[in-house]
């Protein structure tokens, strides 16, 4: 089968930068997402197509891609940038829809 | 505005069915693909499947084949998720997820979601 792997947790102070990964074999020539879920909230997009920020999304969510890892960069962290951080992509076949296992990012 | 209402929790019994529903507003149901993803108390995101609302195919992840049913009613802006066997490992909460792009080809990402329905297996 085909995984996407995340750190399980990341933990950064305030006002610096955090970097959250996700490696899989696919990822080259795949598309990858990243959703924010805080707490009892539903997952909201935040990074689409490996780099593109949604509108309404903080400029210090950033995405960058290479090789088989994609990451997610939050540059300045937040108090309120605590939540959990998933990424997504899809198969190599283009027909099933991954999610990492999430990475739990702590600011201190 | 865009939104995705899905119905309310549910207790059921081992070995029983449920089926939940979502019903969008402020857009063209069938104009979108819908997903549903699954999150089991603690845990990360599971995907289901997706639906296209237009043709009414589905296409079901490996692990729920043969116990899943996507479908739709675009009378009703409504499509509902059946899940069948139920086991107490299919205690989550269940959401709806509108594709990001519409028309024929889906993204398969995820730009509206439900408020989830939490469902318990007991």
């Amino acid at each position: 089968s085909y995984d996407l792997t995340q750190p399980p947790s990341v933990s950064v102070s305030p006002g610096q930068t955090a970097r959250i990964t996700c490696s899989g074999d696919a990822l080259p020539k795949k598309y990858a997402y990243w959703y924010q879920q805080k707490l009892g909230q539903v997952p909201l997009m935040v990074i689409s197509k490996d780099t593109q920020r949604p509108s309404g999304i903080p400029e210090r969510f950033s995405g960058s891609s290479s090789g088989t890892t994609v990451t997610l960069t939050i540059t300045g962290v937040q108090a309120e940038d605590e939540a959990d951080y998933y990424c997504q992509s899809i198969d190599r076949n283009g027909d099933y829809v991954l999610f990492g296992g999430g990475t739990k990012l702590t600011v201190l | 505005q865009v939104q995705l209402l899905q119905s309310g929790a549910e207790v059921k019994e081992p070995g029983a069915s449920v089926k939940v529903s979502c019903q969008a507003s402020g857009y063209t149901l069938s104009d979108y693909h819908m997903h549903w993803v699954r999150q089991a108390p603690g845990q990360g995101l599971q995907w289901m499947g997706i639906l296209n609302v237009s043709s009414g195919f589905s296409t079901y992840a490996q692990i729920f084949e043969g116990r899943i049913t996507m479908t739709r009613d675009t009378s009703t802006n409504t499509v509902y998720m059946t899940l069948s066997s139920l086991t107490s490992e299919d205690t989550a909460v269940y959401f709806c997820a509108r594709d990001t792009i519409g028309g024929e080809l889906a993204e398969r990402a995820f730009d509206i979601w439900g408020q989830g329905t939490m469902i318990t297996v007991a």
